[in-house]
């Protein structure tokens, strides 16, 4: 089944504590990209990456860190997480050009104390 | 700035009971519109790609379309089922790494 997999789906942790939130798609997709849900706001791209070893910031990469060392994979990475990281974020990946559907994972809803 | 901006922001129906969303949107050279659908607790679900005026795409109860300046998501007979929130999003026509999402609207059918 063609999926974007998220782990972990659910995370409480402190301020401070560093995390990896891992994403994994089977579908061969060139391009991968983080969002951030927040109630009023929308979703808002924090990282996104053309191909593997290819990434670049979104419109909110500060406090983020990402690497793309293989195709399938794109973590990413809270190196000293803040409670205004406290959100809910979502991984997707399409396949490269224009007018390409993006297709997202579940979900991970952190919670930084 | 280019804006993607969707009404209602919440629309309760009673099931059967037709109505449309609306999503306008202020980018010049439109390369591509979608819909989404986001189930609580869920990522969004891709329904929908629009890329000319004039175009329309249907699946199920739903149809959308698109003219020059906004897009519509027609919902005819409405079910409990189809209770969500629908996302419309523009891809920017400067960049192909990046779309336009807009804020939504949560859509309930009371049974």
């Amino acid at each position: 089944e063609a999926q974007v997999t998220q782990n972990p789906r659910y995370l409480i942790t402190v301020t401070g504590k560093k995390l990896t939130v891992t994403c994994s798609q089977n579908m061969n997709h060139e391009y991968m990209s983080w969002y951030r849900q927040d109630p009023g706001l929308g979703l808002r791209q924090i990282y996104y990456s053309m191909n593997v070893e290819v990434t670049d910031k979104g419109d909110v990469p500060e406090g983020y860190k990402v690497s793309r060392k293989e195709k399938r994979n794109f973590p990413l990475i809270l190196e000293s997480p803040s409670p205004n990281q406290t959100s809910l974020y979502f991984c997707a990946s399409r396949f490269q050009g224009p007018r390409q559907p993006q297709h997202f994972g579940d979900g991970t809803r952190l919670s930084i104390l | 700035e280019d804006q993607v901006t969707q009404s209602p922001e919440a629309l309760r129906l009673q099931e059967g009971e037709s109505s449309s969303l609306n999503c306008s949107y202020t980018v010049s050279g439109l390369r591509g519109l979608f819909w989404y659908r986001q189930d609580p607790g869920k990522g969004p679900e891709f329904l929908f790609t629009l890329y000319s005026a004039g175009e329309e795409k249907e699946k199920e109860r739903l149809k959308a379309t698109l003219t020059k300046k906004e897009s519509f998501l027609h919902i005819t007979a409405p079910k409990p089922e189809d209770s969500a929130t629908y996302l419309c999003a523009v891809q920017d026509p400067r960049r192909d790494d990046k779309i336009i999402f807009g804020k939504g609207t949560r859509l309930h059918i009371l049974p």
